[in-house]
């Protein structure tokens, strides 16, 4: 079985502060870890992914996450925040060896960004 | 390229009606997937669909059905309409999704479902 935890459902950052995200996750078998970000009446847009390729992943609008196998952690983070990037933010995993893209979520972290 | 439609955007029902919502994945996708978003729960799958064969469930009654299509497009069915089911419902379409391949699975606006 797999799962996702998200610790924090909300942040608050100033504009230009770090932004970082925790997600733990839990799986029985080698993981596809995604982050995943929702702005309001939206749908989800991928904001990256870790396929096995390489620990660090680099994502769009100028996020990464590094995937630390021992800690069971994919944090997102972002050096310098911008008040755009004021959204829900989703980890979610699926399993390597599934057929199929039934990814199980993490409950959600809404970042706010102030000025 | 047009991304993942959804209809309606939005739905008012009662309570025992039932409803149906469309999903048309981007072109050349094969595998459809839904979701139910709520603030209690957060986001949960129902199942998946590729080459018209329901490949993935999650944990949910049988209330809950769907289809796919032989152009993919997809549907989903919830009857016997329950309070609880208020929800924004998410349909996301990607390639092939096979055992080992990561594809991007692309999200629809979705579907904003009101139980009266």
């Amino acid at each position: 079985a797999q799962s996702v935890t998200q610790l924090g459902s909300h942040v608050s950052v100033s504009e230009g502060a770090l932004v970082l995200l925790r997600c733990n996750y839990s799986s029985s078998v080698p993981p596809y870890l995604f982050w995943y970000v929702q702005y309001p009446n939206q749908g989800l847009q991928l904001l990256l992914k870790y396929t096995s390729a390489a620990t660090l992943v680099k994502g769009i609008n100028g996020f990464e996450a590094e995937f630390k196998k021992s800690e069971t952690s994919f944090h997102l983070t972002k050096p310098s925040a911008h008040m755009s990037d004021a959204a829900e933010y989703f980890c979610a995993v699926s399993a390597f060896n599934q057929a199929g893209t039934a990814l199980i979520f993490g409950k959600g972290t809404t970042l706010s960004v102030s000025s | 390229k047009a991304g993942v439609t959804q209809t309606p955007r939005y739905l008012i029902k009662t309570r025992g009606q039932q409803v149906t919502l469309s999903c048309s994945p981007i072109s050349g996708h094969r595998s459809v997937s839904w979701y139910q978003q709520t603030p209690g729960q957060g986001l949960q799958f129902l199942f998946e669909y590729f080459s018209e064969t329901q490949r993935n469930k999650g944990n949910f009654p049988g209330r809950f059905s769907g289809r796919q299509f032989s152009n993919s497009r997809s549907e989903m069915n919830v009857s016997t309409l329950e309070l609880g089911d208020s929800a924004l419902y998410l349909c996301a379409s990607s390639l092939n999704s096979l055992a080992g391949v990561s594809d991007e699975q692309f999200f629809g606006p979705g579907t904003r479902l009101t139980v009266l």
